[in-house]
């Protein structure tokens, strides 16, 4: 039962474009979300997060837009460049887990910037 | 600062080898997580630590164990390798609680391939 969704394994953009990547959750218990951003080879990085309190979260040209009664969440990179080409991926936790902060992560989705 | 490290990059091992995958970090975090990476599958959490001395499953944790005997090091153990434990992982540590405790930083990953 996959709990967090990526339904686009790819994504091409043009440079200077706006990137639009999208994540689905079911659990409705998750109340933190994170981006982390992963280039081949390398470990991911974490990128942005927000609290399920927020609908937005901004930093530099990484905005996260969180939409809780569509228990949906997107990544909106602006603008989008050469290097932000790697593999996103969405997770989520939940305070009901516990005392461990476990992540759920999605399965990723690829984005390329071309030229 | 390191980071996260993990030891070693990548190894082969033949069906029913034992090996040790090693992970530190010095960033003083509680809480570490061992995961795995396969296409298609994002990354799934094998076992995870609360803090020195303690050790739980995480949603993947059989054919695995783990010991974190340090706050700074968390090792995972196969002790009969198989093929489908050809994978890559990946060590994280996070702070666990607290502002932002559920952002988990990540090292740069171990290939293995059992043959």
């Amino acid at each position: 039962d996959q709990q967090v969704k990526q339904n686009s394994p790819s994504l091409s953009v043009q440079e200077g474009r706006i990137s639009i990547l999208n994540c689905d959750y079911t659990n409705s218990m998750f109340d933190y979300f994170l981006w982390y951003k992963k280039y081949p080879a390398e470990g991911p990085t974490f990128l942005i997060s927000i609290s399920s309190i927020k609908d937005k979260n901004e930093d530099g040209r990484f905005t996260v837009f969180l939409n809780k009664s569509a228990k949906h969440l997107s990544l909106h990179i602006v603008p989008s460049q050469p290097g932000d080409s790697a593999v996103y991926f969405c997770a989520a936790s939940g305070s009901y887990t516990g005392t461990a902060s476990k992540l759920t992560f999605g399965t990723g989705t690829r984005l390329q910037v071309t030229l | 600062n390191a980071g996260v490290t993990q030891t070693p990059k990548f190894r082969v091992l033949k069906t029913g080898q034992s090996m040790t995958l090693l992970c530190a970090q010095d960033m003083n975090h509680e809480y570490m997580y061992w995961y795995r990476q396969d296409p298609g599958m994002g990354l799934r959490l094998i076992h995870y630590s609360v803090g020195e001395g303690t050790t739980a499953k995480g949603e993947v944790p059989d054919g695995y164990n783990v010991s974190r005997l340090k706050k700074q090091n968390f090792l995972l153990g196969l002790e009969s390798a198989a093929p489908s434990q050809t994978s890559v992982y990946f060590c994280a540590s996070s702070y666990g609680v607290g502002a932002r405790g559920e952002t988990q930083y990540f090292g740069p990953g171990t290939r293995l391939l059992v043959l």
